[in-house]
């Protein structure tokens, strides 16, 4: 089944400790990407990455870290969270170059908590 | 800065109702619109991506009309059922094609 794995789903952390969300996706897309939620907000861009070792910046990328090691993962790094990066992410992936007219395909997203 | 704009903010309706949302774009330099449909503690699930002008697409009771000239698109459901509860999402690719840029979305509630 094409899918997108993102983890872990829930999670609560405290100011300043380090974590990873990690996102797998199993369809040999080249084109990866994280996005954000808050209330009354669309989905924001983080991060991109157009193919292996190729990232690039998004609208937010304030405080977050990504890196591109084998086409199929996409890890998120906060290396030192605040309150305002709770929020629920999405990672995503596609076949084309900028997803633009091709379907994203998104994990169920990560709920962050930084207390 | 591309916007899109979608309404209305939420919508409830009765079970069999038809009902439709409207999504706006920027209609210079047209590439694709993207449906998607995200129920709550799920994955957003495509439902369309609309490249021509004119085109209408439709999958079960629902269906799409994209007008890139006046940069709008509809999204027509047909007999609501309470499984249409969900938030539908419009996006549009970036002017550097490397992000889709979306909307706040509509938030459907049917009831039973």
């Amino acid at each position: 089944e094409a899918q997108v794995t993102q983890n872990p789903r829930y999670l609560i952390t405290v100011t300043g400790k380090k974590l990873t969300v990690t996102c797998s996706q199993n369809m040999n897309h080249e084109y990866m990407s994280w996005y954000r939620q808050d209330p009354g907000l669309g989905l924001r861009q983080i991060y991109y990455s157009m193919n292996v070792e190729v990232t690039d910046k998004g609208d937010v990328p304030e405080g977050y870290k990504v890196s591109r090691k084998e086409k199929r993962n996409f890890p998120l790094i906060l290396e030192s969270p605040s309150p305002n990066q709770t929020s629920l992410y999405f990672c995503a992936s596609s076949l084309s170059l900028g997803a633009a007219n091709t379907e994203a395909f998104f994990g169920q997203g990560t709920r962050l908590t930084v207390v | 800065i591309l916007n899109v704009e979608q309404s209305p903010q939420s919508l409830h309706v009765q079970e069999g109702d038809s009902t439709n949302f409207t999504c706006s774009f920027p209609s210079s330099n047209f590439y694709a619109l993207h449906w998607y449909r995200w129920e709550t503690a799920k994955s957003p699930e495509a439902l369309f991506v609309m490249t021509l002008n004119g085109d209408e697409k439709k999958k079960g009771r629902i269906s799409a009309t994209l007008n890139t000239k006046e940069g709008y698109s509809y999204l027509y459901i047909k007999g609501s059922q309470p499984e249409d509860s969900a938030t539908y999402l419009c996006a549009f690719p970036s002017q550097a094609g490397t992000a889709l840029i979306f909307g706040k979305g509509t938030t459907l509630s049917v009831s039973s």
